[in-house]
């Protein structure tokens, strides 16, 4: 059975870091990207950032791109963004979710994460 | 990225078909055969319910069906049933290797 479970979320100041973490099960994690997805309060989904199974390809949004890294450890089955320079509407669940393919970007999700939410506020 | 375009809302009594159309570009929708429909419910994580356009996973059940047109996808519920009540989103491939959703229906049953 395909596991995904986030952590590392929580209130954090405007500027300030956080370093979302995904531990993934039942399944080959190399041979699949994976994505970030996040979901602000009452609003859709917004894709965030995508990396190849075998981390060398990485895309980002716009609207993070320069303040948000995202990584893999394929050791550990274990997905990362970390996330700098918060702002107030970087606040959101955010999602990890397998991609079923294993291709530069995101193709579509097979299976998602229950999320982490993540606040940014003073 | 433009989100891609969708109804806000849609809705239908018992056993009638309903269709979420999600509309993009040439970019997007319209290039790749890479389009997915997710169904969530309130407090939930997505589920994807079409992925390839028209592809099914299995566990999903055959009265949910996705079909694409030039720049416009859609998702077709026929049969509808009180358990399909939830917001329903769709995402395509880009040009630019990222990925964009629509902005989400909301499918009431009435």
């Amino acid at each position: 059975e395909v596991q995904l479970l986030e952590s590392g979320g929580g209130l954090v100041q405007p500027g300030g870091s956080l370093r979302l973490s995904c531990a993934a099960s039942g399944f080959t994690f190399s041979s699949h990207a994976m994505s970030w997805v996040r979901q602000a309060p009452g609003k859709g989904l917004e894709w965030v950032s995508a990396i190849s199974g075998g981390a060398g390809s990485t895309c980002y949004a716009d609207s993070v791109k320069g303040r948000f890294t995202i990584s893999r450890d394929n050791s550990k089955n274990t997905l990362y963004l970390q996330m700098n320079r918060l702002r107030a509407e970087d606040t959101a669940v955010y999602y990890c979710a397998q991609d079923k393919n294993d291709i530069a970007g995101a193709t579509g999700f097979d299976y998602w994460g229950q999320g982490t939410l993540v606040t940014v506020s003073s | 990225q433009s989100a891609l375009t969708q109804p806000a809302s849609v809705s239908g009594s018992p056993g009638q078909s309903i269709t979420i159309s999600c509309t993009g570009t040439s970019s997007d929708v319209g290039g790749y055969n890479y389009v997915s429909w997710y169904q969530q419910h309130p407090g939930k994580a997505p589920k994807v319910m079409i992925y390839d356009v028209s592809n099914r996973p299995s566990g999903v059940s055959n009265r949910f069906s996705g079909s694409k047109s030039g720049n416009t996808a859609s998702l077709t519920i026929s049969g509808l049933q009180a358990e399909d009540e939830g917001d329903y989103y769709c995402s395509s491939y880009t040009s630019s290797s990222t990925l964009v959703f629509g902005g989400g229906t909301k499918v009431t049953v009435l």
